[in-house]
């Protein structure tokens, strides 16, 4: 079946540092995969999305990347602050061409 | 801006009592979708409409029926509320030519608490 993993237990780092959260997946062939920030009690907010011919994508402190051998993406937020602190969640197309989340990690930028 | 809107914020209903959730775009996005979320969890997709054309997820309870009157509005209704339905819902829409897996625009979502 299909499945879309990310870390469940939370990320903590300390301010400054970078943060890199994983979304791995199985039985999918994903012509992209899409990053989304969510905060407590709100919907989540698109970041960026990555498609399988590109190996990177970045946007200010934000880089992506997407390994289709290994089937996973990594997330990285570098010269973290606290208020980057949220969940992250990871998207992939699913069967019927929709999107399908992943649980998503909870990040939380220490001082 | 253009945005996402739902409405109320935060839902209180009785166990069996109808209730009815709204979302409104000014995004002028062809696609609208509801998801449902729970603590900890991803967000479940219940249904969309591609302009006038519903879709329902195969596992979604009949419970939940849902109206597009119009390209702006979309509105979500649970017939009979169960204990199991407190959830987040979330509003999305997308512009639709890029198949349903493109970038979608959240709204803020209701929070629904079942007593």
């Amino acid at each position: 079946s299909q499945k879309i993993e990310q870390n469940s237990e939370a990320l903590n780092i300390q301010e400054g540092k970078t943060a890199t959260l994983t979304c791995n997946y199985t039985n999918y062939s994903p012509a992209y995969l899409q990053w989304y920030r969510q905060d407590p009690g709100r919907g989540p907010v698109f970041l960026l999305l990555i498609r399988e011919n590109e190996k990177e994508k970045r946007k200010e402190r934000l880089k992506v990347t997407f390994d289709t051998t290994l089937k996973q993406s990594l997330f990285h937020i570098t010269a973290s602050q606290p208020a980057d602190s949220a969940t992250y969640l990871c998207a992939l197309r699913g069967g019927g061409n929709k999107l399908t989340f992943g649980t998503g990690t909870q990040l939380k930028v220490e001082l | 801006d253009a945005m996402v809107i739902q409405n109320p914020r935060y839902q209180v209903t009785q166990f069996g009592k109808p209730v009815t959730l709204s979302c409104s775009q000014t995004l002028n996005h062809n696609v609208m979708y509801w998801y449902q979320q729970k603590s900890s969890q991803a967000p479940k997709l219940l249904f969309h409409y591609y302009d006038k054309d519903f879709n329902n997820e195969a596992d979604t309870p009949d419970n939940f029926q849902s109206r597009r009157p119009n390209t702006s509005f979309c509105f979500l209704d649970i017939r009979s509320p169960g204990l199991g339905d407190a959830a987040m819902y979330l509003c999305a829409t997308s512009g639709g030519l890029a198949g349903l897996s493109e970038t979608q625009y959240f709204g803020p979502g209701t929070r629904l608490l079942v007593l």
